[in-house]
This record gives C-alpha cells, structure tokens and sequence, in this order.
C-alpha cells in the first residue's frame, strides 16, 4: 500500500464550478500537507501549505486536513481553464522533515 | 526566485549508454533530488541527498547511480540506459532543516529522456 493515496482522473469540469480534489494516507506521523499543481510539460509548483490540522484559504484556493481520518483535500471555487494541470499533494513526516512523499497526481480539466 | 535548473529539456540516447542528468541549483539548499514521472505512476523517488556527498537511495534506485561534488549540483547517472527508463525525469531542491523551514521542494523544467 502507497503511504499517499490520490485518484489520478481525470477530472473533467465546466468553468465556474466547484472543484475537490483529495488525497489520503496512512502515515500518522505526517504534520506537513502541501498541493502543488504542475502545467503541461512544466515542473510541479507549490501552490498551498498546512501544518497539522485545519483550513487554509488563498484566494480561490482552500486547504483543508483531517488527521484524524487521514484525509487531506483541496477546494478550488469559481474554477477557471487556466486552473487545468495537474494536482499533485505531498506531505512531510514529522520523524523526516527532508522526505517529500507525494500523491500520483490529478488531472484536472475545465472546460470553458 | 529560486531556480532549478535542468541541463536538457529532451535527450534520445541509445540502450546500453552511460546517461548523464544534470541539475543546479542556486539558492544555496541543503536537499537536493531526483525522481521520475511517469504516466499513472506519479512521482518516483530515485535518489537524493542531505548535504554535499551524502546521497541516500529513494524508492527506485535500481540502474542509477547519483553525484553531489558540491552543495550547488546533482548529477544523476544512468549506467547503461534501457528502454524501460524512457521517463520524465524531475530534478528538485529544498531549504532542509527541521519543522516549518522545509515545506518546498522547488522543481526544474523536467528532462524527458528517450531511450532506443
């Protein structure tokens, strides 16, 4: 079993809606959460970050982690084209703060 | 900004040669690393490294081999490409350190590596 878990898609939405994206793991030693999101042919890129439990909010973005069920997710409100990428999250271990452990990735579309 | 760069977008090397990767960074970061992407399987840790000639093996090192000479560059090395390591590969940095210090990992461009 993966220590993170994550449905690939993808995920085919139209602009305006609502997106969730999540993610789930098993190591209960994780207190980082992080979303990164990579375009097409590019690197990944930090979007958002928590620490422990509790919401986040940038913008149209809102992190959101659950320790207790182990599930973290990812809001995206009025979703956009320029949303369209990949979401990939990752966490960090509070026993190895230098190890990324990261999700396969969602493939997100939205469709103008 | 932080930079991480990656000597190739796109390379095509024959099965059987020795692949060199290269990778610089220039925020003065403790951690570097590599991984592979591929489609369905995500990121793939291969290898990475604490400080300068510290490297540890990640979830896949079989058939690479890493080089940290100094803190700013990471090589990765492939030491006789097969046709099963045609992959995107992904060179990353981040801060290290304990706690909050090292919640980014800063990526490169990604050097997609045929092999035929």
């Amino acid at each position: 079993q993966k220590e993170v878990e994550q449905d690939p898609g993808p995920l085919s939405v139209p602009e305006g809606a609502i997106v969730s994206l999540n993610c789930t793991y098993s190591n209960s030693a994780f207190q980082y959460f992080m979303w990164y999101r990579q375009y097409s042919r590019k690197g990944p890129e930090l979007l958002m970050y928590t620490y422990s439990s509790g919401n986040k909010e940038d913008g149209r973005f809102t992190a959101q982690v659950d320790k207790s069920s182990k599930y973290i997710s990812l809001f995206i409100r009025d979703s956009q084209p320029s949303d369209s990428a990949t979401y990939l999250c990752a966490m960090l271990s509070a026993y190895n703060f230098n190890k990324f452990y990261f999700g396969s990735g969602t493939k997100l579309n939205v469709k103008p | 900004d932080v930079k991480v760069t990656q000597s190739s977008r796109y390379l095509v090397k024959r099965t059987g040669e020795k692949v060199f990767l290269e990778c610089v960074q220039d925020m003065d970061h403790e951690n570097m690393f590599w991984y592979r992407q591929d489609p369905g399987l995500g990121l793939r840790l291969i290898y990475f490294s604490y400080d300068v000639k510290m490297k540890e093996k990640g979830d896949i090192p079989e058939g690479y081999s890493v080089s940290r000479e100094k803190k700013e560059r990471f090589s990765l090395i492939l030491e006789s490409a097969s046709t099963n390591q045609t992959s995107m590969y992904l060179c990353a940095s981040s801060p290290g350190g304990a706690g909050g210090t090292n919640t980014e990992a800063f990526f490169g461009q990604g050097t997609r590596l045929t092999v035929v």
